[in-house]
């Protein structure tokens, strides 16, 4: 089974500051099928990224999405007080099962 | 719009069994697949299985085979999801949500709000 291992596992940043969430899997795989979600507290997740790059339905520029093979970034530029939240990457494979990161936690400094 | 609206918060004792409802509507129940994830306190979303609401064919993680059993109601638009000999570990809110299959892609679209169930003696 795939892997993702997500780093770092969480950072502290001021508002207005750009962050950087890496997420790398344990074998390559299709940049299709990997997205990004955003989860606060209390709340479910929500679609940021979709297709690596593709941003979901009303997320604002400021979420961009990067990679291929093994490796995918998440990020963000200049940093909303909303934007403080974890942050999961997700696989699919056609076994079929769908993988998660264990979360990046994006905490207000 | 789209809404999946889960069932409330469950205690179950260890050994029991917990049904948890996901409620679609918004869009034709029947033309996306719906997926169970959990996540326990403090922790990462574990994916559990899928179920073609057309149909009712199935998909479990090997984790929860033989454990879990998703089916659907295509007349109420709703899918269920059962836990079957609960323990401790089983404590964790469970999410519904639906599969986005259409354009090449593959991800979840949409969320329930999620349904807490604490396994306790």
């Amino acid at each position: 089974d795939i892997v993702l291992t997500q780093s770092p596992g969480a950072l502290s940043l001021s508002p207005g500051e750009r962050v950087t969430v890496s997420c790398r899997a344990s074998q390559s795989v299709s940049s299709t099928y990997l997205a990004w979600y955003q989860q606060k507290p209390g709340q479910a997740p929500r679609l940021l990224i979709y297709g690596a790059s593709r941003r979901a339905t009303g997320i604002p520029d400021r979420f961009s999405g990067s990679g291929s093979g093994t490796d995918f970034t998440l990020s963000i530029n200049r940093l909303e007080p909303e934007d403080f939240a974890v942050y999961f990457c997700q696989h699919y494979s056609s076994s079929p099962s769908w993988t998660f990161g264990q979360g990046t936690k994006v905490e207000i400094k | 719009q789209v809404q999946l609206v889960q069932s409330g918060a469950e205690v179950k004792k260890p050994g029991a069994s917990v049904k948890v409802s996901c409620k679609a509507s918004g869009y034709t129940f029947t033309s996306y697949y719906i997926h169970w994830v959990r996540q326990a306190p403090g922790q990462g979303l574990q994916w559990m299985g899928i179920i073609n609401p057309s149909g009712g064919s199935t998909n479990y993680a090997q984790n929860f085979q033989g454990r879990i059993t998703l089916t659907s109601d295509t007349s109420t638009t709703t899918v269920y999801m059962e836990v079957s000999s609960l323990t401790s570990d089983d404590t964790a809110v469970y999410f519904c949500a639906r599969d986005h299959n259409t354009d090449g892609f593959r991800h979840f679209d949409y969320w329930g709000q999620g349904a807490l169930v604490t396994v306790s003696s």
